[in-house]
């Protein structure tokens, strides 16, 4: 059974960086995108980043775009998301999610870090 | 680039059938044969329920079925039961080849 377990939440000010890691398992991890998914509190779901097997291919959203950097390593089966310049509007969790098939069927979901961005 | 179109609530009594909608534009749900429904109940992550507009992954129960037709897709949920109760969202891929999702849908069975 794939198992998706994301780290590296937590509390942060205005401006600064953040690493978001997940851990896989269960599954051959090097065979499939990976995406992040995020949900503000109380917010709808919101598509944020794209990595490919073997990391030639990303796509950000606008809205994290020159901020926030995913990147992977096939050999620990381990997915990371880079944040930088926080805003307010980052808060949320964060969901480490695998991509059964491309481009849209999310098939299993981590269980999320929460991300705050305050002062 | 806005959410897809979702009403905010449905609800249904069980056993009723309970339509759901989704509503893009040319460039995302009506230009793909890329649309998937996600349930979500309060604290967890989502679930993968439809894919590619009308597929269900297995051990999703066959109570859940999907179409589109021109710039709308719908989730259809028979037989309805209480453990339906929960959050519903749809994503399509976009020309800007991205996915995106609708605003979510609370589904309240009476």
């Amino acid at each position: 059974q794939a198992q998706l377990v994301e780290s590296g939440g937590g509390l942060v000010r205005p401006g600064g960086s953040l690493r978001l890691s997940c851990a896989a398992s269960g599954f051959t991890f090097s065979d499939y995108y990976m995406t992040w998914i995020r949900q503000a509190p109380g917010k709808g779901l919101e598509w944020l980043s794209y990595i490919s097997h073997g990391s030639s291919y990303t796509k950000y959203a606008d809205s994290v775009k020159d901020r926030f950097t995913i990147s992977r390593d096939n050999a620990k089966n381990s997915l990371y998301l880079q944040m930088d310049s926080l805003r307010a509007g980052d808060t949320a969790v964060y969901y480490c999610v695998k991509v059964g098939q491309w481009p849209n069927t999310f098939d299993f979901w981590g269980q999320g870090t929460l991300v705050t961005v305050s002062s | 680039q806005s959410a897809l179109t979702q009403p905010a609530s449905v609800s249904g009594s069980p056993g009723e059938t309970i339509t759901i909608s989704c509503t893009g534009t040319s460039s995302d749900v009506g230009g793909y044969q890329y649309v998937s429904w996600y349930q979500q109940h309060p604290g967890k992550a989502p679930k993968l329920m439809i894919y590619d507009v009308t597929n269900r992954p297995s051990g999703v129960s066959n109570r859940f079925s999907g179409s589109k037709s021109d710039n709308t897709a719908s989730l259809t949920i028979s037989g309805l039961q209480a453990e339906d109760e929960a959050d519903y969202y749809c994503n399509s891929y976009t020309s800007s080849s991205t996915p995106l999702f609708g605003g979510g849908t609370k589904l309240t069975v009476l």
